[in-house]
């Protein structure tokens, strides 16, 4: 079973527009990690924000958001301010304790202006 | 953030050659790395977890004669993947951590490009 579903393949959002890329995860660990990566073209994979299990706050990192509502197991990040820069794919992962990241199958972002 | 390198960054072999990957952390001490592997528009697919010191642990499918895994140090782990074939082309990542805690950042290298004619 996935562990890590991303359903958007591609979404497009206006320069300066805020954008939702989604995600859910399956676990049945108390512990766990989610973390959002962004891709560009390049291929090095950037790490962007980190929610722990535990942590009761949404994460946020400058314009990066992390909507996490745990009951639902969905850990969506939101992007405020789009930037033509921020066009990539973006993966959702999960770390379990003892396992390596899990990668969600990635959403394609474009930013228009 | 810790700094992963990978070298070489792309390299074209001929089918049936052996080729090696290289992963250093460079300013801390990883005392796991991992492999990924990445087909075109399609995620990043574990390959082996190792240890530094211990034998690497294959996810199934991974084939583990075709894909050697070396973990000598805290700080080198190297993929060498043995008579490839086209099919072996892809684009391999590897990643390197100080532990398996959920919390733990996994440190990406650049990636490395296969290309096998």
């Amino acid at each position: 079973a996935q562990k890590i579903t991303q359903t958007q393949p591609g979404m497009f959002v206006q320069e300066k527009e805020a954008v939702t890329l989604d995600c859910t995860y399956d676990t049945s660990d108390q512990s766990y990690g989610l973390f959002w990566y962004k891709q560009p073209s390049s291929g090095e994979m950037i790490f962007l924000i980190y929610q722990g299990s535990y942590d009761e706050q949404n994460a946020t990192e400058g314009r990066y958001s992390l909507n996490f509502q745990k009951a639902r197991k969905s850990a969506n990040l939101v992007i405020s301010a789009s930037q033509l820069g921020d066009s990539a794919m973006y993966f959702c992962a999960m770390r379990e304790d003892g396992r390596a990241l899990t990668f969600g199958s990635g959403t394609r972002l474009q930013v228009q202006p | 953030g810790a700094v992963v390198s990978q070298h070489p960054s792309r390299v074209i072999c001929k089918s049936g050659t052996s080729v090696k990957i290289e992963c250093r952390s460079l300013d801390f001490q990883a005392t796991t790395m991992f492999w990924y592997r990445q087909f075109p528009k399609k995620s990043l697919m574990l390959m082996a977890t190792s240890n530094e010191g211990s034998k690497a642990t294959y996810e199934q499918g991974v084939e583990k004669d075709k894909f050697l895994i070396n973990h000598a140090s805290l700080t080198l782990s190297t993929l060498t993947v043995t008579s490839a074939h086209p099919e072996d082309s892809s684009f391999y990542i590897c990643s390197a951590s100080v532990g398996l805690a959920a919390s733990y950042e996994q440190y990406f290298g650049p990636g490395t490009r296969l290309t096998v004619t």
